[in-house]
């Protein structure tokens, strides 16, 4: 039962490169998130989406850009990275219930 | 914006001690709420949630107080695995749908 998987799990980007980040669930929701994790600042949310073919800005959605092209898939991408960007990014997903199931995280580092 | 506050912590306990962690949220509308327990370097994974007025499970007691605006966990008989970073989470809705606001989170730390 795989849950919410992400990939890659780790990665390293110079400044202005571009890349992709997949999340993946098999459980049918209908909901999915991708958040950022710094230390002393939570988690906080970047875009999110009610279903698919529909995306929506969260709190800090800046530098970044989502598609949800499959009800099971959720990409974030990054157009041209900036150090700012050096994180942890999780992905979650949930049904109707306020339940959110996260993925493992991936860990960026831009240099 | 700062929807939902918790104080960071830490919290250092020893083991058997009863410990509890308040958050304090802005939007009154609020009509449910919940607590994530986060391990070190690993995803956030639901402790419990708070409908009405509080919620109990075993050592652990989510309480909420609408009038005053903030939640509380109470965990008893504190033990070393409960050492973990503790959310505080309030939905957040919006015309576009609703999503979970975290709290930066409240860190525990159980000694022997």
């Amino acid at each position: 039962n795989a849950g919410v998987t992400q990939t890659p799990k780790f990665r390293v980007l110079k400044t202005g490169q571009s890349m992709t980040l997949l999340c993946a669930q098999d459980m049918n929701h209908e909901y999915m998130y991708w958040y950022r994790q710094d230390p002393g600042m939570g988690l906080r949310l970047i875009h999110y989406s009610v279903g698919e073919g529909t995306t929506a800005k969260g709190e800090v959605p800046d530098g970044y850009n989502v598609s949800r092209l499959k009800k099971q898939n959720f990409l974030l991408g990054l157009e041209s990275a900036a150090p700012s960007q050096t994180s942890v990014y999780f992905c979650a997903s949930r049904s109707s219930s306020y339940e959110q199931y996260f993925g493992p995280g991936t860990r960026l580092t831009v240099t | 914006r700062k929807e939902v506050e918790q104080d960071p912590g830490p919290f250092n306990v020893p083991e058997g001690a009863t410990v509890a962690f308040n958050c304090t949220y802005s939007n009154s509308a609020s009509q449910s709420f919940f607590w994530y327990r986060q391990d070190c370097r690993k995803e956030p994974k639901l402790l419990m949630s708070v409908y009405s007025s509080g919620n109990e499970d075993g050592r652990f007691t989510a309480q909420l107080n609408r009038a005053s605006q903030y939640i509380s966990l109470l965990i008893r008989d504190s033990k070393l695995s409960d050492s973990a970073t503790y959310l505080c989470v309030v939905p957040w809705a919006n015309q576009a749908g609703t999503a979970l606001i975290f709290g930066k989170g409240t860190t525990l730390s159980v000694s022997s």
